[in-house]
């Protein structure tokens, strides 16, 4: 069965710092991956996706994601962050067989004056 | 304007009361899909649906139903809520299979509707 672990519940950097949020999966095929934001009291909305074109995604609000198949890893970063980027963020992972989406359990971002 | 719509967005009930929260989307999606979002456990998926009259379990189903008689409409109904039910709930659309790339698609997310069972 696929997962996805996000290390780092709550994450917090300074304005203007490299922002990193890490995300693992796990499947035996390469999936398709995406990340979500979700700013409070609000749904989720599509950062990026990545779906085997290239291994590096660049999303919307200047941030992106390096797909490496060898580490499992899906990784999101920007880097200077804004106060405006204080939000949820949700990495996915979707099989390639069927349509059905598994989350992370998020991890939350502060970002400090 | 391109969105998924829920109502209501608050609700506050008590055990046993049967609810419906209902979920539109004007995209002509085929894809529709329930969440519950718990802290800690991020998104669980409830029920989908890849269109009209199929429906397939999620990982989180019981205690839920749902229907698919319309394409831009996937009601959620609890029968009879309980307080662990209490969460805040997401519905979802996308279009079924990204056209001819057979890509996976970008979910649109309604913005919430947040239970209380008492």
């Amino acid at each position: 069965a696929q997962s996805v672990t996000q290390l780092g519940s709550h994450v917090s950097v300074s304005e203007g710092a490299l922002v990193l949020l890490r995300c693992n999966y796990s499947s035996s095929v390469p999936p398709y991956l995406f990340w979500y934001v979700q700013y409070p009291n609000q749904g989720l909305q599509l950062l990026l996706k990545y779906t085997s074109a290239a291994t590096l995604v660049k999303g919307i609000n200047g941030f992106e994601a390096e797909f490496k198949k060898s580490e499992t890893s899906f990784h999101l970063t920007k880097p200077s962050a804004h106060m405006s980027d204080a939000a949820e963020y949700f990495c996915a992972v979707s099989p390639t067989s069927y349509d059905k989406v598994i989350f992370g359990p998020g991890t939350s971002l502060s970002v400090i004056p | 304007e391109a969105q998924v719509t829920q109502n209501p967005r608050y609700l506050i009930t008590v055990t046993g009361k049967k609810l419906t929260v209902t979920c539109s989307q004007n995209m002509n999606h085929e894809y529709m899909s329930w969440y519950r979002q718990d802290p800690g456990l991020g998104l669980r998926q409830i029920y989908y649906s890849m269109n009209v009259e199929v429906t397939d379990k999620g990982d989180v189903p019981e205690g839920y139903k749902v229907s698919r008689k319309e394409k831009r409409n996937f009601p959620l109904i609890l029968e009879s809520p309980s307080p662990n039910q209490t969460s805040l709930y997401f519905c979802a659309s996308s279009s079924s299979r990204g056209g001819s790339s057979g890509r996976w698609n970008e979910q649109f997310f309604g913005p919430g509707t947040r239970l209380t069972v008492l």
